[in-house]
């Protein structure tokens, strides 16, 4: 089946700092989702994507839609201790034009660690 | 605007009892999806349903396993004569239609 591999797998950094993580797959996706999930918690999104090459913000959030449609990346500008947690991509395998699956497909998470 | 809730939160079962996980979508929502996961994992998809039929199963072991989104009331899923290996969080996503899956707190199974 299909799979996501999410680098890099964790994370230290001091506060402020920026981090940056991708998700690349072998096969084309039609959507790339980005989620965080805490302890006990679900997954929460973040961001969405639907285009290839899209960029989207969301406050210090960014991410983009590679334009190959095989990969995607997360950044996180000036981050804060309350970004930790662990951060997941999530893709819709398939051509959306040609019907492609409902389930997601998620990478195995990045784990972060803010130190204050 | 209530979330995707799912109960119970935690189940403890012992080997061969069944075990019901209960997800009752965001209000409006009509595509259910459940997921596994494991500890140090990401999700791994399960089951995807529309009020009373099972879309895509592909994700769904064989046996013992089973789910339901009825007409009315919450989605089902249901692990018969559960195993150790069954041990794992279960996550339900709810979604209007074809775009992004919301998801609830999980269900977190613990089987003796």
């Amino acid at each position: 089946g299909q799979q996501l591999n999410q680098s890099p797998q964790s994370m230290f950094i001091q506060e402020g700092e920026d981090v940056s993580m991708n998700c690349t797959s072998s096969s084309i996706f039609n959507t790339w989702l980005w989620y965080k999930q805490e302890p006990g918690e679900g997954p929460v999104l973040l961001i969405a994507l639907y285009k290839a090459g899209e960029l989207t913000s969301n406050g210090r959030l960014t991410a983009q839609f590679g334009i190959t449609r095989k990969d995607s990346f997360l950044n996180i500008s000036a981050s804060i201790p309350s970004d930790v947690g662990i951060y997941f991509c999530a893709g819709r395998p398939g051509a959306a034009n040609q019907g492609g699956s409902e389930k997601l497909v998620f990478g195995k998470g990045m784990k972060l660690t803010v130190n204050p | 605007n209530a979330g995707v809730m799912q109960n119970p939160r935690h189940l403890v079962r012992r080997r061969g009892q069944e075990a019901r996980l209960r997800c009752s979508p965001m209000k409006g929502h009509s595509h259910v999806y459940w997921y596994r996961q494991l500890p140090e994992e990401g999700l791994k998809f399960m089951v995807y349903l529309q009020k009373e039929n099972i879309i895509d199963e592909s994700g769904m072991p064989k046996e013992r396993f089973s789910a339901e989104f009825p007409k009315e009331g919450p989605s089902i899923l249901r692990i018969q004569q559960v195993v150790r290996g069954d041990s794992a969080a279960y996550f339900c996503a709810s979604s209007p239609w074809n775009n992004e899956q919301f998801f609830g707190p999980g269900t977190r199974l613990t089987v003796l």
